[in-house]
Parts: C-alpha cells; sequence; structure tokens
C-alpha cells in the first residue's frame, strides 16, 4: 500500500507568491494532519481534519495559511503571499481512528524555501 | 501546557552497541501517550515505539525499548545492538488522548549517529 504521497518535495519561491503544497493520504485513513518543521520552533501541529472536516486550526500561524480537504484522497496546504519566515519543511500525516492513538504515519515533507 | 525536553542535541554510538536517549516532559495530566519517533535522513517520519501511561509495564519493540519512570515525568529509549540504520534524529512526544488522535508535541530531538 502507497505511504502518504506530498507534492512537491521541494519549493522556492519569491516573496510574496502564492504557495500551495499537496497531500493525498493513506487510503481508508479517517485523520490528516498538517505539521511544520523549522530549526527555531521544532515541529508543530497547524492543522487537522477528521472525515475531510478541520477540527483544530490553532496552529495555523495567520490569515495567510490556509488548508482544504474536498474529499477523502486530497488536502491542500496554501500560504499567500508567502514570505521568508514561512521557510520550513511541511509534513502531512494521516492516521486511522481505530488504529492506535498517536500512531501517524508521515509523508516525505515539501521543503519550501522563500527567498 | 504540555513540554517535552530532550537535553541530549547529539549523540553517537558504536555498530553494535547499546545507546539511551534522554527525555523528560511537563504535564498536569494522569493519563496520556509518550512516543519515540525516528526521522532518517529521507525526513520520512516513523514510530519507533509508543507508551500508555496508564501502563506500568514498558514497551519494547524488537531492539527498541523505554524506561518509563511516571512520578519523574521521565521518557528514555534504549537501542540495543545499534545498526547504521539508526543513524537519524530521534524525536520525543506527547499526547493527550483526550485532546486528539494526532495533535502531538514534541521535543527537539537528538542527533543519533551510528559509528562503524
Amino acid at each position: 500500500d502507497a505511504g502518504v504521497i506530498q507534492s512537491p518535495r521541494h519549493e522556492v519561491t519569491e516573496m510574496g507568491q502564492e504557495v500551495t503544497l499537496r497531500c493525498k493520504p493513506i487510503s481508508g485513513h479517517d485523520y490528516l494532519f498538517w505539521y511544520r518543521q523549522t530549526m527555531m520552533r521544532g515541529l508543530e501541529l497547524l492543522i487537522y481534519f477528521n472525515n475531510n472536516v478541520p477540527i483544530d486550526d490553532s496552529g495555523m500561524p495567520e490569515d495567510r495559511f490556509s488548508a482544504k480537504m474536498p474529499n477523502a484522497s486530497f488536502s491542500t496546504l496554501k500560504i499567500q503571499p508567502s514570505e521568508p519566515r514561512d521557510s520550513a519543511v511541511y509534513f502531512c500525516a494521516s492516521s486511522l481512528g481505530t488504529g492506535a492513538a498517536g500512531e501517524l504515519f508521515f509523508g516525505e515533507g515539501s521543503r519550501l524555501t522563500v527567498l | 501546557a504540555q513540554t517535552v525536553t530532550q537535553s541530549q542535541p547529539e549523540m553517537s554510538v558504536q555498530e553494535a552497541e547499546t545507546v539511551t536517549l534522554s527525555c523528560t516532559y511537563d504535564t498536569s495530566e494522569n493519563n496520556y501517550y509518550l512516543f519515540w519517533y525516528k526521522q532518517p535522513p529521507s525526513r520520512q517520519m516513523i514510530l519507533v515505539i509508543r507508551q500508555e501511561a496508564y501502563k506500568q509495564q514498558n514497551a519494547t519493540e524488537n531492539r527498541f525499548s523505554v524506561n518509563f519512570q511516571k512520578a519523574a515525568k521521565s521518557f528514555s529509549l534504549k537501542i540495543s545492538d545499534s545498526q547504521l540504520g539508526d543513524t537519524a534524529m530521534y524525536f520525543c512526544a506527547f499526547m493527550k488522548p483526550s485532546v486528539s488522535r494526532g495533535k502531538l508535541i514534541f521535543g527537539q530531538g537528538t542527533e543519533l549517529s551510528v559509528k562503524p
């Protein structure tokens, strides 16, 4: 079975541009999480969905960030406009609600560099 | 608020030897979960081991085991018979079950190098 698939793997953009990160969770998983990893702040949860519905977006830094999950097999994280401080690795993870609590299956991440 | 602290930014161990990574946490909760996740150079985070706070028995997964000291709020990871493939960043994480099934609070990580 394929794991969590993220794209792009690397993205370099200029300040002010729109960035869209994509995620395909593991088929059948009903939870989807977006995490961000930086040297300064480590790994932090941005938002998570249950059955395509956003449950907790308290980690989203500001209005420039938005996330959607239009169906069970696809989610996007959008940054508009992007800023240099958004440079980070963004991870998508999915899990099964009936599985072991806290067992997340992560993608390989999208490394974003904003110049 | 819960916090997770890993006081060893870097560690190294010789292949086939044993190494212990430290983690402490702070919480007022009585029931919670603790985890060790591994992040190899490929970047993909992988769950290594999981401990439920209400279980007194320490979790083990093959060469990986934990020493869970609830009163001391300590959760160390022991890797036995270290292999080159164990080279990675290791993150300790905490989760309150009442909040969500995946809202993890991570420590800053320990970079482990296994030397041949």
